[in-house]
């Protein structure tokens, strides 16, 4: 698999239930981030953990880190038609002192009403 | 998207032709970064760029692309001669530690 992939490729949920992403990478990495990205439009940031962080939260959003299995997950709680998007993680691995972030091939999340 | 503006957001060119894509940072910020989206897929890192200076193209194409971030103005990515292969978004971020804010992107189709 190549760094930073999500799974499932896509999920379809009905509004009120909890979605779950998950995301695998490779090589070590200094965070990991989750963005949202609306069809055709750009990338919204939704989260950043660091590698030594093992959870954090952010409102409805509750992203888990695991470094010795290299994966991530985020779960959105009680979803919202409004949520319907895609959900990429990408990884930061801080080469020579900057960063430049690896991104996976994202998650399509459809919330029906 | 914290003021990250790209243009144009669609850009159509014939194959061959020139394409100019433009990006104006955060203000304050010195980094800037392009990334190239191509349909159904993950964002792919291209170059990353400080004022004036090509920090890491190592995701650039070696011929026909190029990028700049002159001391003054926007960072401009160029691509010449495009081919249909070209046709993608492409983002621009800027950032001045680790989040890099993330523009909306221009659309280039390539005819």
């Amino acid at each position: 698999s190549q760094q930073g992939e999500e799974d499932p490729q896509a999920l379809s949920i009905q509004e009120g239930e909890n979605a779950t992403m998950n995301c695998s990478y490779k090589t070590s990495i200094n965070n990991l981030q989750w963005y949202r990205q609306n069809s055709g439009r750009g990338l919204v940031h939704l989260i950043l953990i660091r590698s030594n962080e093992r959870e954090k939260h952010s409102g409805r959003l509750r992203v888990t880190l695991d470094t010795s299995k290299k994966s991530s997950s985020l779960l959105i709680t009680a979803s919202r038609a409004a949520d319907t998007a895609s959900y990429f993680c990408a990884t930061d691995q801080m080469n020579s002192g900057y960063s430049t972030l690896t991104f996976g091939k994202g998650t399509m999340l459809l919330v029906s009403p | 998207n914290a003021g990250v503006m790209q243009n144009p957001r669609h850009l159509v060119r014939r194959r061959g032709q020139e394409a100019r894509l433009r990006c104006s940072p955060v203000k304050g910020h010195s980094h800037v970064y392009w990334y190239r989206q191509l349909p159904e897929e993950g964002l792919k890192f291209m170059v990353y760029l400080q004022k004036e200076n090509i920090i890491d193209e190592s995701g650039m194409p070696k011929e026909r692309f190029s990028a700049e971030f002159p001391k003054e103005g926007p960072s401009i990515l160029r691509i010449q001669q495009v081919v249909r292969g070209d046709s993608a978004a492409y983002f621009c971020a800027s950032s001045q530690k680790e989040q890099q804010f993330f523009g909306p992107g221009t659309r280039l189709t390539v005819l």
